[in-house]
């Protein structure tokens, strides 16, 4: 059973670029998370996605974008790239179960890391 | 609004040493309560949560954690620590009666095990 995937592994862009991040679910989830992990830092809630809408969101800029398929996978874009974008760009997914106390533990992915020149 | 604070940037322990990892929430309400771990080159995962009961909850590599609603706290221990600890720590905190509701991290704790 494959856990989550997300590609590509590094990547790097320049400022004012354009970048696209990609995410595999693990079987069976539903949900999508996205975080940035800047360098000595925890990692901060960018969005959420459950059936291809976004259902929460983060203090993140609209430069921050994303979408769910209807595999449940997801992208994660970024416009006009600035220096403090650069971060590992962590992937969570979950099964939403709606309604009740327990947690579905989110699984994270082993992250993008995006440096910006 | 909902935020984390871990009080150690980075901790340095022999081994066989025992380690306490602080941590405190502010959150208005009832909130679910986690620690996780971030190996060196390797993905983020769940040591421990809570989420209700036993304030006292055991996790994953012999670590727990106790939960003192009244400090707002979340505190991590290991009795005896070994090399293989060496990793970030994360204490973060989200709502409940949400399965997949955000996740507030804390800004980690750095510990590094000496042989």
């Amino acid at each position: 059973d494959a856990g989550v995937t997300q590609s590509p592994t590094h990547l790097i862009k320049t400022r004012g670029q354009q970048v696209t991040l990609r995410c595999s679910p693990k079987s069976g989830h539903d949900t999508v998370s996205w975080y940035q992990q800047a360098l000595g830092q925890g990692p901060q809630f960018i969005f959420q996605y459950y059936e291809e809408e976004e259902r929460q969101r983060g203090n993140f800029p609209d430069r921050f974008s994303g979408h769910q398929f209807p595999n449940y996978s997801s992208e994660l874009n970024v416009n006009a790239l600035l220096l403090g974008d650069s971060a590992l760009y962590l992937c969570a997914s979950s099964l939403t179960s709606g309604g009740s106390r327990s947690y579905n533990e989110q699984f994270f992915g082993p992250g993008t890391r995006l440096t910006v020149l | 609004a909902q935020s984390v604070s871990q009080h150690n940037h980075h901790v340095i322990l022999s081994e066989a040493a025992s380690l306490e990892l602080g941590c405190n929430y502010s959150y208005g309400g009832t909130v679910n309560l986690f620690w996780y771990v971030q190996y060196p080159g390797q993905h983020l995962q769940l040591l421990l949560k809570y989420f209700s009961g036993d304030p006292l909850v055991k996790g994953i590599k012999g670590f727990e954690a106790e939960f003192i609603k009244s400090k707002f706290s979340f505190n991590l221990r290991k009795p005896s620590v070994q090399w293989s600890d060496t990793a970030e720590y994360f204490c973060a905190v989200n709502a409940p009666y949400s399965s997949a509701s955000k996740i507030i991290f804390g800004s980690g704790t750095r510990l590094s095990i000496r042989p």
